[in-house]
């Protein structure tokens, strides 16, 4: 069955600089993927999409690749402020269909002023 | 101002009691979803529903019911029959349950079993 796998470690980083999270998946390369962020005790909230055919994705100080060959897509927050400090998700349709979403369990930020 | 909202933000049962979670969503959105969020996992679907009067089941539905009466409301039975029900309940919505649509999160309930 398909899996999206995140770094359970918490990565934590000194403001400005860059923060980059993984995400690997299994199986088939989905059509898109998804970021979401979110806040303890909050629901996630949506960030970007990218699809397959897209290499990168850029939002604001946002940055997210999609690597079909490695099976990996890769999320960057350049120049990082303690606000960005939250658990980011990552998150893929089913193979069974587009109306299901597989959620990765996340990676907590800890951005040190 | 649009939104989706869930209540109560915190809820206790005892053993062998049912209890429903509100969802309510005024962003005339087709689609509504429920999660189960526990620590270290991911969001687990529990039922979704793509229009009114239509719900399926996800992937840990037992012990779940749900219905959807209007296109805003999309209430979470949890019943006695749940084995494990403390976790953090998410419910969602979208515009439209087609591929890659935007997510958007209520603030979740926390159940308590005690």
């Amino acid at each position: 069955s398909q899996k999206i796998e995140q770094n359970s470690e918490a990565l934590n980083i000194q403001e400005g600089k860059t923060a980059t999270l993984t995400c690997n998946y299994t199986n088939y390369s989905p059509a898109y993927l998804q970021w979401y962020r979110q806040d303890p005790g909050r629901g996630p909230v949506f960030l970007l999409l990218i699809r397959e055919n897209e290499k990168e994705k850029r939002k604001e100080r946002l940055k997210v690749t999609f690597d079909t060959t490695l099976k990996q897509s890769l999320f960057h927050i350049t120049a990082s402020q303690p606000a960005d400090s939250a658990t980011y998700l990552c998150a893929r349709p089913t193979d069974t269909g587009g109306f299901k979403t597989i959620f990765g369990a996340g990676t907590r930020l800890f951005v040190k002023a | 101002d649009g939104g989706i909202t869930q209540s109560p933000k915190y809820l206790f049962r005892k053993e062998g009691q049912n209890v429903t979670l509100s969802c309510e969503q005024n962003l005339n959105h087709d689609a509504m979803y429920w999660y189960r969020q526990d620590p270290g996992q991911g969001l687990r679907l529990i039922y979704y529903s793509q229009i009114v009067n239509d719900f399926q089941k996800g992937d840990i539905a037992e012990g779940y019911s749900v219905s959807r009466e209007k296109k805003e409301s999309f209430p979470l039975t949890v019943t006695s029959a749940q084995k494990n029900p403390t976790a953090f309940y998410l419910c969602a919505s979208s515009m439209t349950a087609g591929p890659g649509a935007e997510q958007f999160f209520g603030p979740g309930t926390r159940l308590t079993v005690l």
